[in-house]
């Protein structure tokens, strides 16, 4: 199976700062053939199921504001929120869905500082 | 509006049975592979099993590969988990969630989610 790890375990961002949040794979989660990673990136707020914000490690879903995005290749990726609203704050998952069984990393819980 | 809706939580014995629905509306359900991921409280997520739109192709996790069973009736627009031979570390927060049209394995849409807890 193919870990995920994730780090920091924690951040508090100021207002309108910039969040980053780093996802590794145990193996590489790109495939040569279609030039595709194969990184999708979660949002979950308290209280609440998980939301989809980022497939194709960098494409963002619709809907999804501009302030996310995400970045990477091989087996580590990022997911960036240029300016830190208050409505951000959540835990932030990242996937693979390279091989199944399809896994996650632990959650990176983001607050306001 | 797409809505997933999770049904079938609820407190059992360890060894006991439940069996999940997630009734799905405001898509085609016969057009998507469909998902169940749980989350142990507080703790992350963990995907178990997937069918596609036939039945034809499922898969499981190894925790609950020979012990839960996928399953599907489009005609009444629902996707079931059914649970044999629970453990106390099968307590969480049940999932049923979509396949984005566009791959396999990403995850669009989810239900609100249904708590099972395993405890004598």
């Amino acid at each position: 199976d193919i870990v995920m790890t994730q780090s920091p375990d924690s951040l508090g961002v100021s207002r309108g700062e910039r969040a980053t949040i780093n996802c590794k794979s145990s193996q590489s989660v790109f495939y040569s053939s279609n030039n595709k990673s194969y990184v999708a990136w979660y949002q979950q707020k308290r209280g609440q199921s998980p939301k989809l914000l980022v497939y194709w490690a960098s494409t963002r879903q619709s809907g999804v504001p501009d302030r996310f995005s995400g970045s990477g290749s091989g087996a580590d990726y990022t997911l960036t929120i240029s300016s830190l609203q208050a409505e951000d704050v959540a835990v932030y998952y990242c996937q693979q869905y390279y091989s199944s069984p399809f896994t996650f990393g632990p959650g990176t819980r983001v607050d306001i500082k | 509006e797409v809505q997933l809706v999770e049904s079938g939580g609820g407190l059992v014995k360890p060894g006991g049975s439940a069996r999940l629905s997630c009734q799905a509306s405001g898509f085609e359900l016969t057009a998507f592979t469909m998902n169940w991921v749980r989350q142990v409280p507080g703790r992350g997520l963990e995907w178990l099993s997937s069918i596609t739109a036939s039945s034809s192709f499922i898969k499981y996790s190894d925790s609950v590969k020979g012990r839960f069973t996928i399953s599907r009736d489009n005609a009444q627009n629902s996707l079931f988990l059914q649970m044999n031979s629970l453990r106390p570390e099968d307590t969480a927060v049940y999932y049923c969630a979509r396949d984005f049209e566009l791959t396999y394995g990403v995850f669009d849409y989810w239900g609100p989610g249904t708590l099972v807890t395993v405890s004598s």
